[in-house]
C-alpha cells in the first residue's frame, strides 16, 4: 500500500524557515517523480514544486521560486521542502504527492499524503 | 500560463442523479493533459481521471471524463452518498501546472 506521511509543519514567524519532510513507503520511491501541493485554509489547491526521480529536473511555482527548495533522498525514501523567507500567504496545508509518471514527470498526482499545516504569523 | 475556470461553482443534486461538471481552459490543453480530483472535507484530494478520460486505479466506472482543447467535462452517472465533495480539474500540459477553483457537489 502506498503511504506518504508529511511532517515538519507548525507555527513560524514571517521571515522564518521550516523544513517539511515526506516519508514514502509501499512503492519504489526512486522510480517516481514527486510533488508538493498546498491549500490555504478554505481555498483551492496550488501546485508548489516538483522533482524528477533522479533529481535531474526541478520546477517551482513563481510564488515560491527563490524561497523554497525541493529535494529528495532516494536512499531514505524521503522528500523534502525547505521553506525560507516565509510569508503570511504561505499559510496552508502542504501535501506531498506522488507523480503518476514512472521515470518521467507528468505533474499528475496519483497518491497524496494527509498534509501538514504551516502557519506563518507573528 | 493557462487559467482554468470551473462551472458551476456549486451543484446541488440528489443521490441517484447525474452530475455534469465543466472545466474550461484559457488556452488549448496540449495532449489532453487534463486531470480531475475529488476532495472531501478534512481529506487529501484523490485522483479520479487523467489524460482527460482515463480513470485512475480503483475509481468506479460511474465517473467519466471527456473533452479536448479548451473544454472538458467530468460526469458522475449516478450520484452515490460518498460522491458529495469538491471536484478540481488540473492541467499539466504546459508549465506551470494549474488547478481550477473547484466545483462543490452538495446534497439537494
Amino acid at each position: 500500500e502506498v503511504q506518504l506521511v508529511e511532517s515538519g509543519g507548525g507555527l513560524v514567524k514571517p521571515g522564518g524557515s521550516l523544513r517539511l519532510s515526506c516519508a514514502a513507503s509501499g512503492f519504489t520511491f526512486s522510480s517516481y517523480s514527486m510533488n508538493w501541493v498546498r491549500q490555504a485554509p478554505g481555498k483551492g489547491l496550488e501546485w508548489v514544486s516538483s522533482i524528477s526521480s533522479s533529481s535531474s529536473y526541478i520546477y517551482y511555482a513563481d510564488s515560491v521560486k527563490g524561497r523554497f527548495t525541493i529535494s529528495r533522498d532516494n536512499a531514505k525514501n524521503s522528500l523534502y521542502l525547505q521553506m525560507n523567507s516565509l510569508r503570511a500567504e504561505d499559510t496552508a496545508v502542504y501535501y506531498c504527492a506522488r507523480d503518476l509518471g514512472k521515470y518521467q514527470l507528468l505533474f499528475t498526482l496519483d497518491y497524496w499524503g494527509q498534509g501538514t499545516l504551516v502557519t506563518v504569523s507573528s | 500560463e493557462i487559467v482554468l475556470t470551473q462551472s458551476p461553482g456549486t451543484l446541488s443534486l440528489s443521490p441517484g442523479e447525474r452530475a455534469t461538471l465543466s472545466c474550461r481552459a484559457s488556452q488549448s490543453v496540449s495532449s489532453s493533459y487534463l486531470a480531475w480530483y475529488q476532495q472531501k472535507p478534512g481529506q487529501a484530494p484523490r485522483l479520479l481521471i487523467y489524460g482527460a478520460s482515463s480513470r485512475a486505479t480503483g475509481i468506479p466506472d460511474r465517473f467519466s471524463g471527456s473533452g479536448s482543447g479548451t473544454d472538458f467535462t467530468l460526469t458522475i452517472s449516478r450520484l452515490e452518498p460518498e460522491d458529495f465533495a469538491v471536484y478540481y480539474c488540473q492541467q499539466y500540459g504546459s508549465s506551470p501546472p494549474a488547478f481550477g477553483p473547484g466545483t462543490k457537489v452538495d446534497i439537494k
